[in-house]
């Protein structure tokens, strides 16, 4: 299947301080990407749903000016946890589709979230 | 709203033994229904996928039937082996406006030599 690769894999951070993760599809176009969130023993949250050249659509309950998506090309999306605190320590998990509603989606890795 | 409730793990099997890992759903339409696999230190992966009730999706001697009149697409594997060790995610598909997987909480397997 395609490749989607997240990076990075993981990373710790001071509480107020911004974190980016980055998104790519490796060998396709992704033109919809969507972010997950995912606690322990927990289901994956779907965060938000990009598509490429346009704002994302955020969950219910998802803090867009704390969460910034962007998705300015068809092979990555950015999530950026901004004034980052211990509580938006977490596992994230970005997934990418091309095409149309009913073709498959890839995910990454996932990347994990420490802010101390 | 719409939801996926599969069992809790973690599961420990020993090699060749009858895996089941249930998964029961709750959905107002006509879901698509999957199961993704993740193994240590990778992403997820699609497993297999049923489309309608009666489906049945398979891969790898992994299948899951979709019974739309017990509202479940229950995971089974005749003989696991080690490799198989990971955790297993069900998840429906909900089409229109929402378009969005929904996730159940997903079931660790650890197959033992």
């Amino acid at each position: 299947g395609a490749v989607v690769s997240q990076h990075p894999s993981w990373v710790i951070c001071k509480s107020g301080t911004s974190v980016k993760i980055e998104c790519r599809s490796l060998d396709f176009q992704a033109t919809t990407m969507f972010w997950y969130r995912q606690f322990p023993k927990q289901s994956l949250m779907l965060m938000a749903t990009s598509n490429e050249g346009s704002k994302a659509t955020y969950e219910q309950g998802v803090e867009k000016d704390k969460f910034l998506i962007n998705h300015a090309s068809l092979t990555l999306s950015t999530l950026t946890v901004t004034s980052a605190h211990p509580e938006d320590s977490s596992f994230y998990i970005c997934s990418a589709r091309g095409g149309g509603m009913n073709t498959e989606a890839f995910f990454g890795q996932g990347t994990r979230l420490t802010v101390v | 709203g719409d939801s996926v409730t599969q069992m809790e793990g973690p599961v420990t099997l020993s090699e060749e033994a009858f895996l089941t890992i249930n998964c029961t759903y709750t959905a107002t339409g006509y879901p698509s229904l999957f199961w993704y696999v993740q193994y240590p230190g990778e992403g997820l992966q699609l497993l297999l996928k049923a489309t309608k009730a009666d489906d049945k999706g398979s891969n790898k001697g992994f299948e899951a039937t979709y019974r739309k009149e017990t509202t479940s697409f229950h995971l089974e594997k005749g003989s696991v082996q080690v490799s198989d060790s990971a955790v297993y995610f069900c998840a429906l598909y909900t089409r229109g406006a929402t378009n969005k997987l929904i996730f159940g909480t997903g079931t660790l397997l650890a197959v033992q030599p």
